[in-house]
């Protein structure tokens, strides 16, 4: 069936650093890819989305990059603080299903 | 205050007693959904609806019954639960756009634990 892979699946910067976090989907249906983060205890909140027609996106220190032909899409925050300590999620989705298939997570520890 | 609320928040039961988590959003949104959560494995869809008395199956189905009978309430039905239920359960539920599938807005999590 349809999945996503995401790496790493930990990852620990200095405070100031870049962080990258990577996916891969299989159905080349999906169209949408959003990443959300999920402090310790809390509920995932979307931090940014693209959608296919679209190869990269900002906001602030994060940004989104998509690659349709190789299945990729990443997920860059520069600038790291320690409150982006949270694990991360990506996932893909396909409009006509409104199927969401997500990664298995990347723990992001910034150290100050 | 735009929202999606579940309950219980927390429940401990025992194998085979039924239960029901309840799911609610006030955003008139479409689309509704259960993901249940476990460490390494990320968030699994467990079914989905898209609209009133429409549901379809997600990834993880299997010991899950659902009902879509108000636009705003989607709940969770466990039958006979078994202890690999054990898990943290999300709602989420999202607009259903002209460009296609949307943001998420998630419950803040019901935690159930099946002894």
């Amino acid at each position: 069936g349809e999945n996503v892979e995401q790496h790493p699946s930990t990852l620990s910067v200095q405070e100031g650093d870049s962080a990258v976090i990577k996916c891969t989907y299989s159905d080349s249906a999906s169209n949408y890819f959003p990443w959300y983060k999920q402090e310790l205890g809390k509920r995932p909140q979307l931090i940014i989305d693209i959608r296919s027609n679209v190869g990269e996106k900002k906001d602030q220190r994060i940004a989104v990059t998509l690659n349709k032909t190789a299945k990729h899409f990443s997920l860059h925050i520069t600038e790291t603080q320690p409150e982006d300590s949270a694990v991360y999620f990506c996932a893909a989705a396909t409009s006509g299903t409104y199927k969401y298939i997500f990664g298995t997570g990347t723990r992001l520890k910034v150290l100050a | 205050e735009a929202q999606v609320t579940q309950n219980p928040r927390y429940l401990i039961t025992v194998t085979g007693k039924k239960l029901t988590v309840t799911c609610s959003q006030n955003m008139n949104h479409e689309y509704m959904s259960w993901y249940r959560q476990d460490p390494g494995l990320g968030l699994r869809q467990i079914y989905y609806s898209m609209n009133v008395e429409v549901t379809d199956k997600g990834d993880v189905p299997e010991g899950y019954k659902v009902s879509r009978k108000e636009k705003r309430n989607f709940p969770l039905i466990l039958e006979s639960p078994s202890p690999n239920q054990t898990s943290l359960y999300f709602c989420a539920s999202s607009f259903r756009g002209a460009a296609g599938a949307n943001v998420l807005t998630f419950g803040a999590g019901s935690r159930l634990t099946v002894l």
